[in-house]
């Protein structure tokens, strides 16, 4: 089946620095993908869905210049988190749709965000 | 209005019996498809099964099988002969539209715990 990788799957850093986080189709080319933020046993909020070559559409709440995400390719998404501040700690995870089988969407593994 | 309402927070289940988590919606749109994800203590999301709004017979994928009531908007994922290996989150989410590239929203997510 489809596979999505998203890397780092865990990372703590220091207040006031950038993390990136990529997400990546491994075998399909997704002209969307989606990333959520889940807090501690709460449900997926959806921030934002990136589309390959345009600009990110973000959600209602989601700080566009705090979030940075960018789809240059057909296979790669990128979320960047700017200036974290320990409020940002959380899971964050991506995912993809694979247009030949396109009712599924198959998610990355998650990365666990620690800002300290 | 919560588009996607999952009422149990937590479940227990006997390892071997079958369980029931029930998830409701509210869309105007006529044409929309049902998810069901898992997610283990890992954080990974893993897709169990779906179902489309104009699926005329209810969907079964293995041990899982959507109970669709439309006209009740409900969408209850049945796991039959559970094993320790379900104890997990689930959600429920929904697309709504024809393009298989709309977001998914989520329910609250249900955790069940299987006994031995």
């Amino acid at each position: 089946g489809a596979v999505v990788s998203q890397h780092p799957s865990r990372v703590i850093c220091k207040s006031g620095t950038s993390v990136k986080i990529e997400c990546r189709s491994l075998d399909f080319q997704a002209t969307t993908m989606f990333w959520y933020r889940q807090f501690p046993k709460k449900s997926l909020m959806l921030m934002a869905t990136s589309n390959e070559g345009s600009k990110a559409t973000y959600e209602q709440g989601v700080e566009k210049d705090k979030f940075l995400i960018n789809h240059a390719s057909l296979t790669l998404s990128t979320l960047t988190v700017t200036s974290a501040h320990p409020e940002d700690s959380s899971f964050y995870i991506c995912s993809a749709r694979d247009g030949i089988t396109n009712e599924k969407l198959f998610f990355g593994s998650g990365t666990q965000l620690s800002v300290l | 209005a919560q588009k996607i309402t999952q009422t149990q927070p937590g479940m227990f289940v006997q390892e071997k019996e079958a369980v029931t988590l029930d998830c409701t919606y509210d869309t105007s749109d006529p044409s929309y498809g049902l998810f069901w994800y898992k997610q283990p203590s890992s954080g990974e999301m893993i897709f169990l099964i779906y179902q489309g709004s104009y699926d005329q017979q209810n969907a079964t994928e293995g041990r899982y099988s959507l109970n669709f009531q439309k006209a009740r908007k409900s969408a209850n994922l049945v796991i039959s002969a559970s094993q320790l290996g379900d104890s997990a989150m689930y959600f429920c989410a929904m697309r709504e539209g024809s393009n298989a590239g709309n977001m998914l929203t989520f329910g609250g997510g249900t955790r069940l715990m299987v006994k031995p």
